[in-house]
């Protein structure tokens, strides 16, 4: 498809498991961005992407949380040791310029 | 994490009424951009805005940017019950591809 895709649509994990959510933005974006949402919230800015340079990570929330991504392709948020309070959507997006970002359909994520 | 004050958090309106809500920051943006996001979906962008003082209309929808470069608006005129949703507001400083956004508006339409 043309758009931003992510996988799996939902997740449900025990506490303190490690999780992988997947982002496929959309071809040619050079920049990529990972937020979170809790329910009934805002979205939480987390990492992002812009073709080769360093990755800003200012919103990551603890060291548990790390992302990857393969050149201007996917890219993969991982959660390990996941505790409740990481329950939340997963939300990517993905832009080929500063103007303006494109958000996939989300990542839902429960942890028992 | 930083997020936009956003207002109002939350209204319900009569079908066929104009609604406006609005986004303040405290820092200086190049960039705002609104978006609407469906239960279950992600953020749909609605609007762009790329200059202090542009008025830019996408059908019912009409959004500005401030000439303080501080703020924004979103206006949606004769709202029908498909308006119903979460719009956010987001916006960037020059140098940076980080957007912070807004609280949300949470829009509810009574047919």
């Amino acid at each position: 498809g043309a758009g931003v895709s992510q996988s799996p649509s939902n997740k449900v994990t025990e506490k303190g498991k490690d999780v992988e959510l997947r982002c496929d933005p959309i071809s040619g974006h050079t920049a990529l961005y990972w937020y979170r949402q809790r329910l009934g919230q805002g979205l939480e800015f987390l990492i992002y992407f812009q073709g080769n340079s360093a990755p800003d990570k200012s919103g990551l929330p603890s060291d548990r949380f790390s992302a990857e991504r393969t050149g201007e392709s996917v890219s993969t948020l991982t959660i390990q040791r996941t505790q409740q309070e990481d329950s939340a959507v997963y939300l990517c997006a993905s832009s080929p310029s500063p103007e303006t970002q494109y958000f996939g359909p989300g990542t839902r994520l429960l942890v028992l | 994490g930083q997020q936009l004050n956003q207002s109002p958090q939350s209204m319900f309106i009569q079908e066929g009424e104009d609604v406006s809500m609005n986004c303040t920051s405290s820092s200086i943006f190049n960039t705002w951009l609104w978006y609407k996001q469906d239960p279950g979906e992600g953020p749909v962008l609605l609007i762009a805005l790329y200059k202090a003082g542009e008025l830019t209309s996408n059908g019912r929808l009409t959004a500005q940017f401030g000439i303080t470069r501080k703020d924004s608006f979103l206006n949606i005129s004769a709202s029908i019950p498909s308006d119903v949703g979460i719009y956010f507001c987001a916006g960037r400083s020059s140098g940076t591809y980080k957007y912070i956004f807004g609280t949300g508006t949470r829009l509810k339409v009574l047919a």
